[in-house]
């Protein structure tokens, strides 16, 4: 089945440093990729996605590229905030039973940014 | 509304008891989606509805479980005779009807079971 594999946390960075967030996956077909945010006390957002290989999701300053042939899709931001302090989710999609598309989560990375 | 609503927010349960979660879908979100988030781990699906009817529900982990939206908007789900296991963050989402719509999610519901 799919699976999605992301790098256990948490990371601790200081303010302004470059942030990498490894994640891969396993899945047959072509799903797309996504990295959800969880800030402290809400609920799950979407932060970026792709849905084909090469294509390059942002948003916020974060960056993540879908790379077919590594199965992979780090995420990355050159210089963080404070305020970037969440727990962040790869995810995939694909196509479940029911006519739907299916997504599938990591487990989450942890990240922490002090001034 | 704004974006899904889910409640309550946090329910204590003795173990042996019933417990009903509610999520208010987006308006207009023909899909909704609930799963089941353990302490430390990403979010696993547990069932799917487009409208009422209820198209997947192979994420439930025993027959403990079981969730309804018979009008097609509001869905509960429902946890019979808890046990701590069942100790989680439950989350719904919501989406448009296209299969690749985006999913909204709700703030969910941490349950714990003593």
């Amino acid at each position: 089945g799919d699976s999605v594999t992301q790098m256990e946390g948490p990371v601790t960075l200081s303010e302004e440093a470059f942030l990498t967030i490894n994640c891969t996956y396993t899945a047959t077909g072509y799903p797309s990729l996504f990295w959800y945010v969880q800030y402290p006390g809400e609920g799950l957002q979407l932060l970026l996605k792709a849905t084909k290989a090469d294509d390059k999701g942002s948003n916020k300053g974060f960056e993540a590229t879908y790379r077919k042939e590594t199965t992979s899709f780090h995420l990355e931001k050159g210089s963080v905030q404070v305020s970037d302090s969440a727990v962040y989710f790869c995810a995939l999609r694909s196509a479940g039973s029911g006519g739907y598309q299916k997504v599938t989560f990591g487990i989450g990375t942890k990240l922490q940014v002090i001034p | 509304g704004a974006g899904v609503s889910q409640s309550p927010r946090y329910k204590v349960a003795k173990r042996g008891q019933d417990v009903a979660l509610r999520c208010d879908p987006i308006s207009g979100h023909v899909s909704l989606f609930w799963y089941q988030q353990a302490l430390g781990q990403g979010p696993e699906f547990l069932t799917y509805f487009q409208n009422e009817a209820q198209l997947d529900k192979s994420g439930l982990p025993s027959d403990r479980f079981f969730a309804e939206r018979p009008e097609g908007s509001v869905s509960t789900l429902k946890i019979q005779r808890t046990q701590q296991e069942d100790s989680a963050v439950y989350l719904c989402a919501s989406s448009l009807g296209s299969p690749y719509n985006e999913q909204f999610f709700g703030p969910g519901t941490r349950l714990t079971v003593l």
